[in-house]
């Protein structure tokens, strides 16, 4: 089974902290991704990562960078925290074979004072 | 940004009862996908649909693609308490696949 997973799946920081988000991956997927999910507005890509070393800007980079320096590996970085960054983010990765599917961690919700 | 709109956004309904949540958008999707999220869990594919008109059933579970492939349909024959979730749809474009996701559909099924 794939299994992706978040460092952690509750985080409290203060504004202005830099935070750091890991995701780790264990199929050797060369794609991976960063969404936030808030109510009513479903998932919204951040990031998303072709391979290592290679990122793109998803739909709402603004206030988040990330890193991919090795394969099972994606860090979603928040510079400065802010409040309006309280979301639950979720990481995934995906399947580049028949069903292209994106398996996801448990997601990690950040609250931001 | 592409959109895509489910309705409706919440729904409760009793074990036994049907039920249809729709996923619309202004665009064209080369694919499809329902994911359902359970309480402190990320969504979990349920299914793919490719083709415009396309029909799949998962047990008691029937996904449609429109014809234009601009939309999809859930229906979900005599819900169960364990279909209780979120559900989500996907739309896929492009050659990277990413995935523009739906605003979501909550659904809780009593007993």
């Amino acid at each position: 089974d794939v299994k992706v997973t978040q460092s952690s799946r509750y985080l409290v920081k203060r504004t202005g902290e830099k935070v750091f988000l890991e995701c780790v991956q264990d199929m050797d997927h060369e794609n991976m991704f960063w969404y936030r999910q808030d109510p009513g507005l479903g998932l919204r890509l951040i990031y998303f990562s072709y391979d290592v070393k290679m990122k793109e800007k998803g739909d709402i980079p603004e206030g988040y960078s990330v890193s991919r320096e090795k394969k099972e590996r994606f860090s979603l970085i928040l510079e400065s925290a802010s409040t309006n960054q309280t979301s639950m983010y979720l990481c995934a990765s995906r399947d580049r074979g028949g069903t292209d599917t994106q398996y996801f961690g448990p997601g990690t919700r950040l609250t931001v004072l | 940004t592409q959109l895509l709109e489910q309705s409706p956004q919440f729904l409760s309904i009793q074990e036994g009862e049907n039920l249809t949540v729709y996923c619309n958008s202004s665009s064209v999707f080369s694919s499809l996908q329902w994911y359902r999220q359970e309480p402190g869990e990320g969504p979990v594919l349920l299914v793919t649909v490719v083709t415009g008109g396309e029909v799949k059933k998962l047990k008691r579970l029937t996904f449609q693609f429109g014809d234009a492939r601009k939309d999809s349909s859930l229906h979900i024959t005599a819900a169960q308490p364990g279909d209780t979730g979120l559900y989500l749809c996907a739309g896929c474009t492009g050659t990277a696949s990413k995935l523009t996701f739906g605003t979501g559909t909550r659904l809780q099924v009593t007993l």
